[in-house]
């Protein structure tokens, strides 16, 4: 496999399940984001990881959890979500997120619905 | 603030040039980029430009920077049926971190 993988590509859940969604890059690199693309707004930044440490958090709520056990992989732990938040969730990667022109390369998303 | 605009549809035939606009607020961003998004996939960087140069060509893609209008815009020559996806500008913003903030996106519709 190359490039960003992210599973499952369609979620649909209860608003007081817990669910995670997961992010693999294979590109070596050591920067990875999470993305939230709702309809007809702009993309927006949610957080970013440089070398497994968060380095933004962009004023997300605390029912958005997000892991990065390492370069490679990004978690977002999922609970007690709002109908709000039915949107595709998009992970990034470049190789590192601190040096400016690392352009960012992205999976094709998890497409989340809230009942 | 940073913001950045684009207009949200475009429609062209086949064979045609297509000119996608966008307008970006801070100056003193320093690479601005363009994203293709085809349904039901993520973003695919196409191209990208230092804010040093007043054009870039890279093969159908001419991307154009007026850094005094803070005005960027995107031409594909000879535009095909599988160009037609939403595309996004986004400016580098500031700090230290490499974030990057998105437009809106603009639809563009190829007629065959």
């Amino acid at each position: 496999e190359t490039g960003v993988t992210q599973t499952p590509r369609h979620l649909v859940m209860g608003m007081t399940n817990k669910k995670s969604l997961k992010c693999e890059q294979h590109l070596g690199h050591n920067a990875m984001y999470w993305y939230k693309q709702s309809a007809k707004k702009p993309l927006e930044l949610m957080f970013v990881y440089n070398f497994k440490e968060q380095t933004e958090n962009n004023s997300v709520p605390s029912r958005f959890s997000p892991e990065c056990p390492n370069s490679s992989h990004l978690f977002l732990h999922l609970h007690t979500l709002q109908p709000e938040d039915s949107a595709l969730y998009l992970c990034a990667s470049s190789q590192d997120g601190s040096v400016i022109n690392q352009p960012q390369h992205f999976g094709d998303g998890t497409r989340l619905s809230i009942l | 603030g940073e913001d950045v605009e684009q207009s949200l549809f475009l429609s062209v035939r086949e064979g045609d040039s297509s000119v996608i606009n966008c307008t970006y607020t801070d100056s003193s961003s320093t690479y601005l980029y363009w994203y293709k998004q085809e349904p039901g996939a993520g973003l695919q960087l196409l191209t990208y430009i230092f804010s040093n140069m007043d054009m870039k060509q890279d093969q159908r893609l001419t991307v154009l920077l007026n850094k005094k209008d803070k005005h960027l815009s995107l031409r594909i020559a000879d535009t095909q049926t599988g160009d037609s996806a939403i595309y996004f500008c986004a400016e580098r913003g500031g700090g230290a971190t490499n974030k990057l903030i998105f437009g809106t996106g603009t639809l563009l519709a190829v007629q065959p």
